[in-house]
């Protein structure tokens, strides 16, 4: 059963939009969410992350909102870039000190920003 | 350029082979990981090592086995492989039990068992 779920498998934006990239967890043991981002042929690199502790961390024009109750996050990029097109993965931990590195990561968005 | 290098970076493989893949970073972090990335599927933890010692092992077949020399290399060896492991293996390193730390993935290795 995944614990980390990113129900929409690709997300088409024209740029100077806004992306909007979901995930949702089942696992209220979570308490430290992270976003990644990868670029073909390449590794995942970290973009932003949020603990459990704040509803809202933005870093540019990248924010990550958290919705505990819901079991919902989102990342919003606004606007959206030619060079955000990538795919984003959400990850969660159950603990905010890296204990192992014991991220759970739900599938991966496709995002494609249209010039 | 990324602070963790992966190496090969693709790898063909038949079912009675031996390799290995190797890891290293230059970032001065204490834990390394492997992770697996199979098609449409999301990555998967398979091993975690703090300061050279294994801490995780995500129930991961014995054909896959993980060395760890030092905090700064990591080797993956391979033998008696079947297709369906055939995969993105990824290496990762982070500053283990510190608050916050994030990690640092390097490129992978394209595993094509045949």
């Amino acid at each position: 059963d995944q614990q980390v779920k990113q129900n929409s498998p690709s997300l088409s934006v024209q740029e100077g939009r806004i992306s909007i990239l979901n995930c949702d967890y089942t696992n209220s043991m979570f308490d430290y969410f992270l976003w990644y981002k990868k670029y073909p042929a390449e590794g995942p690199t970290f973009l932003i992350s949020i603990s459990s502790i704040k509803d809202k961390n933005e870093d540019g024009r990248f924010t990550v909102f958290l919705n505990k109750s819901a079991k919902h996050l989102s990342l919003h990029i606004v606007p959206s870039q030619p060079g955000d097109s990538a795919v984003y993965f959400c990850a969660a931990s159950p603990s905010l000190y890296n204990q192992g590195g014991k991220l759970i990561f739900g599938q991966g968005t496709e995002l494609s920003v249209k010039p | 350029e990324t602070g963790v290098t992966q190496t090969p970076r693709h790898l063909v493989m038949g079912m009675t082979n031996k390799k290995s893949l190797k890891c290293e970073q230059h970032l001065g972090h204490n834990a390394m990981y492997w992770y697996k990335q199979s098609a449409k599927k999301p990555l998967e933890l398979m091993f975690v090592y703090n300061f050279k010692e294994q801490t995780e092992n995500n129930s991961v077949p014995s054909r896959f086995s993980p060395e760890c020399p030092n905090s700064s290399h990591l080797f993956l060896h391979l033998h008696t492989l079947q297709p369906e492991d055939s995969a993105l293996y990824l290496c990762a390193s982070s500053q283990g039990g510190s608050y916050n730390s994030p990690l640092h993935f390097g490129n992978g290795t394209r595993l094509t068992v045949t």
